[in-house]
C-alpha cells in the first residue's frame, strides 16, 4: 500500500494560534481525508480532500476552521485555525490506494496528535 | 441510531484463545466492510476488508460477513499478547464515505 508521512507528528499549541498539518504520499492518490480521532473517541470525517477544487466538507467542519489545500495527487494540507481546547485531537489523513486495493479502501497515515492549551 | 454499532470492551481473552468481535450496522446498501487494528497512541492499521456473505480467512483472522442480518464479525485465532489493541469496524456507506464504530478494545491476558 501507498506510504503516508504526516508532518508534525504532534505539537502543542496555544489557543487562538493555527498550526498546518501536512500529508505527503508516495504515490499518486485520488482520495485524500482528513479525520479528527478526538480521546477515547472514533474517527470522525472531517473534509475530503479534492485535488484542483475546493474541499468537500462534513456536517459540523467549516473551511474557515480547517481550510485544507489540494494541489497535486500526492500532497495535502489541514489548518485547524483559531484553535480552543476543544480542538486537541489526533489528526489523520487517509488516502485511497487504487493501485494496490479495491478503490474503496483506505490507508491511514500516523496522524499529528495536537494538543491546545 | 448509530450507523456502526460495537461493543466498547474490554474484551478480555486468554492468550491463546478465540477472540469474537461483533459490529452491526444499519446502512443496507453497504457494500464493502472493514476492520483496523489501533494500538493506542498509532492510527489505524487496515486488518481485513470484505465484500461478500460469508467467511474471509487471513492467518489468525477470519472476518464473517451476514448482509441480511446486517452484521459483520472478526475472529483472531491463538490470541496473542500482541493482539491487545482496539479494533474497528468501518464500511463504506450508501455516499461513499467511511463510518466507524467506536471500536472494541481487546486484551489478552498471558
Amino acid at each position: 500500500s501507498a506510504v503516508i508521512s504526516q508532518k508534525p507528528s504532534r505539537d502543542i499549541c496555544q489557543r487562538g494560534t493555527s498550526l498546518t498539518i501536512q500529508c505527503q504520499v508516495d504515490s499518486q492518490v485520488t482520495m485524500m481525508f482528513w479525520y479528527r480521532q478526538q480521546p477515547g473517541q472514533s474517527l470522525t470525517l472531517i473534509a475530503t480532500a479534492n485535488q484542483g477544487s475546493e474541499a468537500t466538507y462534513e456536517s459540523g467542519f467549516v473551511i474557515d476552521k480547517f481550510p485544507i489545500s489540494r494541489p497535486n495527487l500526492t500532497f495535502s494540507t489541514l489548518t485547524v485555525s483559531n484553535m480552543s481546547p476543544e480542538d486537541s485531537s489526533i489528526y489523520l489523513c487517509s488516502v485511497e490506494d487504487q493501485a494496490t486495493s479495491r478503490a474503496d479502501t483506505q490507508y491511514f497515515g500516523p496522524g499529528t496528535r495536537l494538543t491546545v492549551l | 441510531q448509530k450507523e456502526v454499532e460495537q461493543n466498547s470492551g474490554p474484551l478480555s481473552v486468554p492468550e491463546g484463545a478465540i477472540a469474537s468481535l461483533n459490529c452491526t450496522y444499519s446502512d443496507r446498501v453497504s457494500q464493502s466492510f472493514f476492520w483496523y487494528r489501533q494500538y493506542s497512541g498509532k492510527s489505524p492499521e487496515l486488518i481485513m476488508s470484505i465484500y461478500s456473505n460469508g467467511d474471509k480467512e487471513d492467518g489468525r483472522f477470519t472476518a464473517q460477513l451476514n448482509k441480511a442480518s446486517q452484521y459483520v464479525s472478526l475472529l483472531i485465532r491463538d490470541s496473542q499478547p500482541s493482539d491487545s489493541a482496539t479494533y474497528l469496524c468501518a464500511l463504506d456507506d450508501s455516499w461513499g464515505k467511511f463510518q466507524f464504530g467506536a471500536g472494541t478494545q481487546v486484551v489478552v491476558t498471558p
